[in-house]
């Protein structure tokens, strides 16, 4: 069991918008502005795209964005393409001796 | 361009040893603050972060379910990042990630895996 929760699956159609949740603790996701998104294709491994709840890494599309309030997190994908489906993993720091913690992840599906 | 690669994997029987090993390339391994990391992922799950360490190696981070079993360990020299698996379960089976943690424990490298099989 994941130590923070998504949503098993989310779909959208090629241009939609769409928002995934990430919902921790005040021990991980509310208490620091530390949460981080993942991108990972089948076989792959997961490719970073948010840091610091909104913050992207060069190279990634300003099409991914990221927001906070109180314990959830959000990731938006603006302009759905189908190279965005994918699964999707949030992770945050933790104020534990398990220093990052991870979500279950969440199939996004571009019908 | 910066590349983790990791080696070392394959199948054990339960309660035996993996040593992996993740090769760095591409920026500079030793300097702060470059700590490294071991995460793993079995099949269908999210990640798990395991472990970390600092760069001059002196401070280990270990998530619970592995302390006592796992240790992290690093080379400079080498430019080479390790993970002694022992005491090896069934659960344990997964692939395994080095990767590199950046702002906020945000994991910004990582390898391409090497998959850890325990069973008899």
């Amino acid at each position: 069991q994941s130590a923070l929760t998504q949503p098993a699956s989310v779909s959208g159609s090629p241009g939609q918008s769409i928002t995934i949740s990430c919902t921790g603790t005040s021990s991980d996701v509310g208490g620091y502005d530390y949460v981080s998104w993942y991108q990972q294709h089948p076989d792959k491994a997961p490719k970073l795209i948010i840091y610091d709840v909104n913050n992207r890494p060069s190279g990634v599309s300003n099409r991914f964005s990221g927001s906070k309030s109180g314990n959830t997190a959000s990731l938006t994908i603006s302009g759905l393409q189908a190279e965005d489906e994918a699964d999707y993993y949030c992770g945050s720091f933790a104020s534990s001796s398990t220093l990052v913690v991870f979500g279950g992840g969440t199939k996004l599906t571009v019908l | 361009e910066v590349q983790l690669v990791e080696s070392g994997g394959g199948l054990v029987q339960p309660g035996g040893s993996l040593r992996l090993s993740c090769a760095a390339s591409g920026f500079t391994f030793s300097s702060s603050p470059n700590w490294m990391c071991w995460v793993r992922q079995a099949p269908g799950k999210g990640p798990e972060w395991l472990a970390n360490i600092k760069p001059d190696g002196s401070v280990k981070y270990y998530v619970d379910s592995v302390k006592g079993r796992f240790t992290i360990s690093r080379d400079n020299a080498k430019n080479s990042l390790y993970l002694q698996m022992n005491s090896l379960r069934g659960e344990d089976t997964a692939v395994y990630y080095c990767a590199r943690e950046s702002s906020g424990r945000s994991l910004d490298y990582w390898g391409q895996g090497s998959l850890v099989t325990v069973s008899s």
